[in-house]
């Protein structure tokens, strides 16, 4: 799994905190991906970024900002959260289409975040 | 829209007996499916996709999935199960013509006994 990392893997925090999940792919690709995975339910995407500029926007909450940099790199800031956001959060890479039809998605580790 | 349903929340089989998996999927044009494999603590891994063309597709582990247009399915098989499948699948569709926005089914534990 050392195509696509995450920082960190665990992360405590109050609702009144900010911080910031970290995901760098090492792949070459382009698109970059987060996921949002609850316990029983399905994956939830959250923002989607093609060639560095947000494609998606699965109407998340405010209290959850994305940046994207660069085409290596993706973060997840996170400020006032819900108990109810504590989660898995996954990141995913990809190759845009660029002529190409389909792309398949590779994954981090994720991070486990739990909101006190 | 799209979507897709796995059925079964858990697979019990034994080692060494076919394991099955079943995934159904709703599109309104073309679908691409994927099938994938979380271990606990980890992300999800690639293990086949279904695009085009053929459709048994064979995938790693000795995984294989039959695309069946008519009952809008895209099963996982492995013929003899091992205590190591034991993890969560999912399945995953998008609309060909929606590009990056993957739907992903709830999953399906699979534990596969001694």
């Amino acid at each position: 799994e050392t195509g696509v990392t995450q920082t960190p893997r665990h992360l405590v925090m109050g609702m009144t905190n900010k911080k910031s999940l970290k995901c760098e792919q090492h792949l070459g690709h382009n698109a970059m991906y987060w996921y949002k995975q609850s316990a029983k339910k399905p994956l939830e995407l959250m923002f989607v970024y093609s060639l560095e500029e947000r494609v998606e926007n699965n109407s998340v909450p405010s209290r959850f900002s994305p940046e994207c940099p660069n085409s290596s790199h993706l973060f997840l800031h996170l400020h006032t959260l819900q108990p109810e956001d504590s989660a898995l959060y996954l990141c995913a890479s990809s190759q845009a289409p660029s002529g190409s039809t389909e792309e398949t998605q590779y994954f981090g580790p994720g991070t486990r975040l739990l909101v006190l | 829209a799209q979507s897709v349903a796995q059925p079964e929340d858990q697979v019990n089989v034994a080692e060494g007996n076919p394991l099955t998996v079943k995934c159904t999927y709703s599109v309104s044009g073309n679908p691409y499916l994927f099938w994938y494999v979380q271990y606990p603590n980890r992300g999800l891994q690639f293990l086949l996709k279904y695009i085009t063309g053929d459709n048994l597709v064979k995938g790693s582990y000795g995984f294989e999935a039959e695309f069946n247009k008519s009952q809008t399915s895209f099963h996982l098989k492995k013929p003899s199960a091992l205590v190591s499948d034991s993890a969560l699948y999912f399945c995953a569709v998008r609309d060909s013509g929606s590009w990056g926005k993957f739907q992903f089914g709830a999953g399906t534990q699979v534990v596969v006994t001694p």
